[in-house]
C-alpha cells in the first residue's frame, strides 16, 4: 500500500530535550516536505526536500532541523525543543512533475503526529 | 509574499445544500492551486487540482475554477452530503513547485 508514514503519532516531552519524528514514505517520491497546523494559521511549511540531500527552509524553519540522506526518509529534529511548538506535525512527500512553467504535483500526507513540549 | 487567503468557518449546511468556500490567492507566475480535505483525526487528502488558469478541477461532486483575473479558487457542490463533513483547505504551489501555501481551513458539518 503506497503511503506516508510517520512516528511517534503522539508525544509528550519537555522543553530542552531533543527529539525527532521521523517520516518516511513508499512511493519512490523525490519531494518531501514538513508542515505545523496550529488553529487559526493553517499548515505553515517547515522545511522541505527536492531530492537526496537537497533540502530547503520553509516559511517556518527556525527551532527545527531535517536530513535527507536517503529517499524514502525525512525525520524532523528538534534539537532543543520549547513549548511554542507544541503542535500537530504533518510530513507529505510528492512526485516532481514539469509542465511549462510549473513544476508541481499532489501530496500525499502522513496522519500526522500530536507534539506537545511542557 | 505568495499566500492564500480563505472563507472563515465554520460552515453548517442541511444535507443537500450548495457549497461555496471562497479561496483567493497572491503569488508571483503561475502557481498550481489545491483544495485539500481533512477528515477527523486524519491526514490531508488532495480533492482536486487546477495547474493553469481556466483549468476546472473537480472530483467526487466538487468543482473549482482556477480564474487568474481574480485571482480565486472557489470550491463548489451542488449537493452536500453528511459525509462531506471535513475541514478543507485550499492551497497554491509556487511556480517552482517546491514551496507549499495553506489557507487557514474551513470546518464544514453538514446535518440530516
Amino acid at each position: 500500500e503506497a503511503q506516508v508514514t510517520q512516528n511517534p503519532r503522539y508525544l509528550i516531552t519537555v522543553t530542552g530535550k531533543k527529539l525527532t519524528v521521523t517520516c518516511s514514505q513508499n512511493m519512490n517520491h523525490e519531494y518531501m516536505s514538513w508542515y505545523r497546523q496550529d488553529p487559526g494559521l493553517g499548515l505553515r511549511q517547515i522545511y522541505y526536500s527536492m531530492n537526496v540531500e537537497v533540502t530547503d527552509k520553509g516559511d517556518v524553519p527556525e527551532g527545527y532541523k531535517v536530513s535527507r540522506k536517503e529517499k524514502r526518509n525525512f525525520p524532523l529534529i528538534l534539537e532543543s525543543p520549547s513549548p511554542n511548538q507544541t503542535s500537530l506535525y504533518f510530513c507529505a512527500s510528492g512526485k516532481r512533475v514539469l509542465a511549462g512553467e510549473t513544476s508541481t504535483d499532489t501530496q500525499y500526507f502522513g496522519p500526522g503526529t500530536r507534539l506537545t513540549v511542557l | 509574499g505568495d499566500s492564500v487567503t480563505q472563507m472563515e468557518g465554520p460552515v453548517t449546511l442541511s444535507e443537500e445544500a450548495f457549497l461555496t468556500i471562497n479561496c483567493t490567492y497572491t503569488a508571483t507566475g503561475y502557481p498550481s492551486l489545491f483544495w485539500y480535505v481533512q477528515y477527523p483525526g486524519e491526514g490531508l487528502q488532495l480533492l482536486l487540482k487546477a495547474t493553469k488558469a481556466d483549468d476546472k478541477g473537480s472530483n467526487k461532486g466538487f468543482e473549482a475554477t482556477y480564474r487568474k483575473e481574480t485571482t480565486s479558487f472557489h470550491l463548489e457542490k451542488g449537493s452536500v452530503q453528511v459525509s462531506d463533513s471535513a475541514v478543507y483547505f485550499c492551497a497554491l504551489s509556487s511556480p517552482r513547485g517546491n514551496q507549499f501555501y495553506f489557507g487557514t481551513g474551513t470546518s464544514l458539518t453538514v446535518i440530516p
